[in-house]
């Protein structure tokens, strides 16, 4: 079975600032997807962005990115130019290529300093 | 609006009662699922829909029952709750992958419903 960790169960960032939300998760399969979630305190949750495995390419989202390392498992989140806004709970999931269903990780809280 | 709905959006119960909550979803996704979010654990799936009339289990299946008679709804039942239940409960729905470089498999989240067994 997949598993992900998210060894971070809180961060902190000053406003402008950049931070980096760790990854890792553990698998079998050589075909996979990895997505980063975002929950405000609102509880919805929110794709911030998708990356396939089988793309070398790191995703990148507007202020969003990824450092997606293959062979050590890791799939870390960057946010740039950090906004108040994007203090929220973080969560990094996998999905198996052809399945349906997403394992989370037990998130990280991102804090926003102004 | 089109999207997913769940209701209650807050429950508080007592233990050993029976409670259903719903979710709806606009969008005649196949996909559906039943997640429940705990401090330290982030989501973990409770039970999946393929399709109408079938369903299957997840991490946590154990006291839930679910149903899907029609493919925009889909009920979980706590047949006889238990402290251990309160959580936070997401519904969420999904097309499978069409192929290429679509996102049609994306999951959408309902807004959750917070669930308190006393």
């Amino acid at each position: 079975a997949q598993t992900v960790t998210q060894s971070q169960p809180e961060m902190s960032v000053q406003e402008a600032e950049t931070v980096t939300l760790s990854c890792t998760y553990d698998t079998s399969e050589s075909d996979y997807y990895l997505f980063w979630y975002k929950q405000p305190p609102s509880r919805q949750m929110i794709l911030v962005i998708r990356q396939e495995a089988y793309k070398q390419q790191n995703a990148t989202e507007n202020r969003f990115s990824v450092n997606f390392q293959k062979a050590a498992k890791s799939f870390s989140l960057k946010i740039s130019d950090s906004q108040l806004g994007d203090a929220a709970m973080y969560f990094c999931a996998y999905r198996s290529l052809y399945g349906n269903k997403l394992v989370f990780g037990a998130g990280t809280i991102l804090r926003v300093k102004s | 609006d089109a999207g997913i709905t769940q209701s209650p959006r807050y429950k508080i119960t007592e233990t050993g009662r029976q409670v259903t909550l719903m979710c709806h979803q606009t969008w005649s996704h196949s996909y559906m699922f039943w997640y429940r979010q705990d401090l330290g654990h982030g989501l973990r799936l409770i039970y999946y829909s393929a399709a109408a009339d079938i369903t299957d289990k997840g991490e946590v299946p154990d006291g839930y029952v679910v149903s899907r008679s029609k493919t925009e709804n889909f009920p979980l039942t706590l047949e006889s709750a238990t402290r251990s239940q309160t959580s936070v409960y997401f519904c969420a729905s999904s097309e499978p992958l069409a192929g290429g470089n679509d996102h049609t498999d994306t999951q959408y989240f309902g807004p959750g419903t917070r669930l308190t067994v006393l």
